[in-house]
């Protein structure tokens, strides 16, 4: 199984600041990664796939990057609706998710 | 716009079956393209992958589930079901039905782009 590790486990952010998230696989998953946004309550909603691909609707401040094993998840300018759980996860090889980021106001 | 509706019993007794079905309305469940799958979700923690099943009844376990889980599929109902077995306090969590999208033949389906609400499922005697 490919396990997925996100740091940190809790980011402080201001609003309008940037926040970057981290995810590592535990081994190569080419650019085989999506992101996830949670918020309380609801269910995750697509953010990035391909690694570096936004999906449909998603505003342009958010921005994936990487391939391999590392991987970032940076939110340009964060705005009051951004704050929330982030999750990653490869479909490489089978499925599996990162712990989750959460992402709360400083 | 597609929507995927999660029903069920929100109790299930220790050692019994866990019984869900996903309605998959605004579109349809036999489209070539893609997966149906399930995640849960234990209350507080992360996202767990159950399992994947296409149309035509190709299935795909989580390998640590593997002995507990069934998926399968009712196309004419635009459904798919999960039965877990055996279910312990451990199988507490919300369960949602997801699209699985697929952008290549070489892997069954990718990320999951629409999602359910979820729904609560508790054992408990």
């Amino acid at each position: 199984e490919i396990v997925m590790t996100q740091s940190p486990a809790t980011l402080s952010v201001s609003p309008g600041e940037r926040a970057t998230l981290s995810c590592r696989a535990s081994q190569s998953v080419s650019s085989n990664l999506a992101w996830y946004q949670q918020k309380p309550g609801q269910a995750p909603r697509l953010l990035i796939y391909g690694a570096s691909t936004r999906a449909t609707g998603i505003p342009a401040r958010f921005s994936g990057s990487g391939s391999g094993t590392e991987f970032t998840l940076t939110i340009s300018s964060l705005q009051s609706e951004d704050f929330a759980v982030y999750y990653c996860q490869q479909y490489n090889n089978w499925w599996t998710f990162g712990q989750g980021t959460k992402v709360e106001i400083k | 716009q597609l929507q995927l509706q999660e029903s069920g019993p929100g109790l299930v007794k220790p050692s019994e079956t866990l019984s869900l079905t996903c309605t998959v309305s605004g579109g349809s469940i036999s489209s070539s393209s893609y997966y149906w799958g399930w995640i849960r979700q234990p209350p507080g923690k992360g996202l767990e992958w159950i399992g994947s099943i296409y149309y035509s009844g190709s299935t795909y376990y989580n390998p640590s589930l593997k002995s507990r889980v069934t998926i399968s599929v009712d196309t004419s109902k635009n459904q798919f079901s999960l039965k877990l077995s055996s279910v312990t306090a451990a199988d507490t969590a919300v369960y949602y039905c997801a699209r699985l999208t697929q952008t290549t033949t070489y892997r069954p389906g990718d990320y999951f782009d629409y999602w359910g609400q979820g729904t609560l499922v508790t054992v408990s005697s």
